[in-house]
């Protein structure tokens, strides 16, 4: 079945490190990829997202690029700062439109 | 101006009680959808419905009955309550426009079975 690989955390960096959470995906067709934030004591919001092979997902400084020849989408951000903490779930949406998560990373940036 | 809403956030109960959570959501999306996630963080969908019809039902225990009286609100009945059921309850909704499935997310409700 469809599945998400992420890496496993926590991710613990100082402000203004170089962010890479890596996140492969097994899937069927040709699934969507997402990255959703939780940030402590909330729900879930989109981050980004990349609905077809090569497309480059950004947003607030952070990228992800569908890859599928290596059937990856790594989460990048050049400088991470201390309101970045949170976690990060990786996602596709396979045919039937639900979407399957990764097991989250969590993310703690120290000043 | 919340787009997709849930109550209670808090819900603390006694094994064997039953409860409900109740979603809302004024996107205008077709499809709504319940998540749950685990004392882990991990998140698994529940059921999803598109037009107030089931669409995804994933092998959740019949304690629990999701029910869509329109397309702008899905709530979740749970009977009989475990401890195990103790989680976080995600609701959310996608317009499900075809090669896009953004889902939109509630704040959640943390559900305590003691």
């Amino acid at each position: 079945g469809n599945s998400v690989t992420q890496m496993e955390g926590p991710v613990t960096l100082s402000e203004e490190a170089f962010l890479t959470i890596n996140c492969t995906y097994t899937a069927t067709g040709y699934p969507s990829l997402f990255w959703y934030v939780q940030y402590p004591g909330e729900g879930l919001q989109l981050l980004l997202k990349a609905t077809k092979a090569d497309d480059k997902g950004s947003n607030k400084g952070f990228e992800a690029t569908y890859r599928k020849e290596t059937t990856s989408f790594h989460l990048e951000k050049g400088s991470v700062q201390v309101s970045d903490s949170a976690v990060y779930f990786c996602a596709l949406s396979d045919s039937t439109d639900k979407l399957i998560f990764g097991t989250g990373t969590r993310l703690q940036v120290f000043p | 101006d919340t787009a997709v809403s849930q109550t209670p956030k808090y819900l603390v109960t006694q094994m064997g009680n039953d409860k409900s959570i109740k979603c809302e959501q004024n996107l205008g999306h077709d499809t709504m959808y319940w998540y749950k996630q685990d004392s882990k963080k991990f998140l698994k969908i529940m059921f999803s419905y598109n037009n107030k019809e089931l669409i995804i039902n994933e092998t959740v225990p019949n304690r629990f009955s999701p029910k869509s009286p329109d397309k702008a609100h899905l709530n979740l009945h749970i009977n009989s309550l475990e401890l195990g059921d103790s989680a976080v309850y995600f609701c959310a909704s996608s317009p499900r426009r075809a090669g896009s499935n953004e889902q939109f997310f509630g704040p959640g409700t943390r559900l305590t079975v003691l």
